[in-house]
């Protein structure tokens, strides 16, 4: 089956600076790399996803990179804001969605 | 649309105890799961379903039991409660896993359960 790995497990940063989270895969046949928020006590969100037949997909500041040889998958925030602070999760289909164990992203005002 | 529906909100349950936890989805998807959710764990796979009549366990089905006879529900049975059995507990839906035009899965609101 596949095996999802996510780093780093917490991320501090400034307001305005960039983060970037990164994600490992491991079954070659998985083709779909969504990304989750999760803000305190609510629902994980999609936030963007990717297909491995595209190797970047940008939205606003949020953009993902995907590298299907190397399988691995990176989230980039630009320009981070307080309300980005949140809990992130990457994920991967194989027979089933596996997720990351989450990256816990504080933006410091 | 609802979306995808999850009853009740707020659970507790003392050791030994059954119930079972609803979902529910509108939007005739195909692939449906639940997940538990604990600190420090993120969202780990407890049973999932292709479609109605297929299920199949995920990554902790131990004290878990699923059934999927109709496309939009997807009932979880806790069968002897325990503590550490105490989570959070999501169930998503996808329009499909492989080979369809969305794979974008939807969470429910989610259900907290407490085991004493």
């Amino acid at each position: 089956g596949e095996n999802v790995e996510q780093h780093p497990s917490t991320l501090s940063v400034q307001e305005g600076d960039s983060a970037v989270i990164k994600c490992t895969y491991s079954d070659s046949a998985s083709n779909y790399f969504p990304w989750y928020k999760q803000e305190l006590g609510k629902r994980p969100q999609l936030i963007i996803d990717i297909r491995s037949n595209v190797g970047e997909k940008k939205d606003q500041r949020i953009a993902v990179t995907l590298n299907k040889t190397a399988k691995h998958f990176s989230l980039h925030i630009t320009e981070t804001q307080p309300e980005d602070s949140a809990v992130y999760f990457c994920a991967a289909n194989g027979n089933q969605f596996y997720f990351g164990t989450g990256t816990s992203l504080t933006v410091i005002p | 649309n609802a979306g995808v529906t999850q009853t009740p909100k707020f659970q507790v349950l003392k050791t030994g105890q059954s119930m079972t936890l609803q979902c529910a989805q509108d939007m005739n998807h195909e692939y449906m799961s639940w997940y538990r959710q604990d600190p420090g764990m993120g969202l780990r796979l407890i049973h999932y379903s292709v479609g109605a009549g297929i299920t199949d366990q995920g990554e902790v089905p131990n004290g878990y039991n699923v059934s999927r006879s109709t496309t939009e529900d997807f009932p979880l049975r806790l069968l002897s409660a325990a503590p550490s059995q105490t989570s959070v507990y999501f169930c998503a839906s996808s329009y499909r896993l492989f080979g369809g035009a969305s794979y974008e899965q939807y969470f429910g609101p989610g259900t907290r359960l407490t085991v004493t």
